[in-house]
């Protein structure tokens, strides 16, 4: 069974639209970690936030927001007023305390100018 | 300082030929990963090492065989490699194994002739 499903394979938005980058992960433990990673076209995965399962605190930073809701077990990700820039795919990732990652199957976004 | 650096960035060679990619980090890392990762697809883990011990070996064919000669550099020797080997291989590495975030090096695009 899939661990962490992102559904979206691609989205197209237009630049300055706000687009949510869906992640629902499945484990029995109850520490667990997620992560968002970004890839551009360059091939360099971007680590871009990190959240432990016992803080489920929204996180916001600058044009970047997170939702994580272990009722849903979702980690949801927004990125508002998009730029060309965030054309990329982005990983959703889920990490059971020692061991390895799980990633998802990645969602394309594409910003269109 | 969070660079992980891989060197080369792209390499061809023959199903004959013997090469090995290298991967630096400097960051003091105890944890160091190899993936493998094909085009839309999302990477998948070759071998981790912890604390310059091989920790997980994901059933990776004999023809790849990672090497850890100290805790900053991480080598993947490659032998007798088939085309459908042919893909990006990252490097990545976290400050210890599972419950960190790792971070990836550009990769080196191999590409098997």
């Amino acid at each position: 069974a899939q661990k962490v499903t992102q559904a979206q394979t691609e989205i197209s938005v237009v630049e300055k639209e706000d687009v949510t980058l869906d992640c629902v992960y499945e484990t029995r433990d109850t520490t667990y970690y997620l992560f968002w990673y970004k890839q551009p076209p360059s091939g360099e995965l971007v680590f871009l936030i990190r959240r432990n399962s016992f803080d489920e605190q929204n996180e916001i930073s600058g044009r970047y927001s997170w939702n994580f809701q272990k009722s849903t077990s979702s980690f949801n990700f927004t990125i508002t007023a998009s730029q060309v820039v965030d054309s990329a795919v982005y990983f959703c990732a889920l990490s059971e305390a020692g061991n390895q990652f799980y990633f998802g199957t990645g969602t394309s976004l594409t910003v269109i100018p | 300082d969070t660079e992980v650096t891989q060197t080369p960035k792209h390499l061809v060679m023959g199903m004959t030929n013997k090469k090995s990619l290298k991967c630096e980090q400097h960051m003091g890392h105890r944890a160091m990963y190899w993936y493998k990762q094909k085009a839309k697809k999302p990477p998948e883990l070759m071998f981790v090492y912890s604390y310059e011990k091989l920790s997980i070996n994901e059933s990776v064919p004999s023809r790849f065989s990672p090497e850890c000669p100290n805790s900053s550099l991480l080598n993947l020797h490659l032998h007798a490699l088939q085309p459908e080997d042919s893909a990006l291989y990252l490097c990545a590495s976290s400050p210890g194994q599972g419950a960190y975030e790792q971070y990836f090096g550009p990769g080196t695009r191999l590409t098997v002739t």
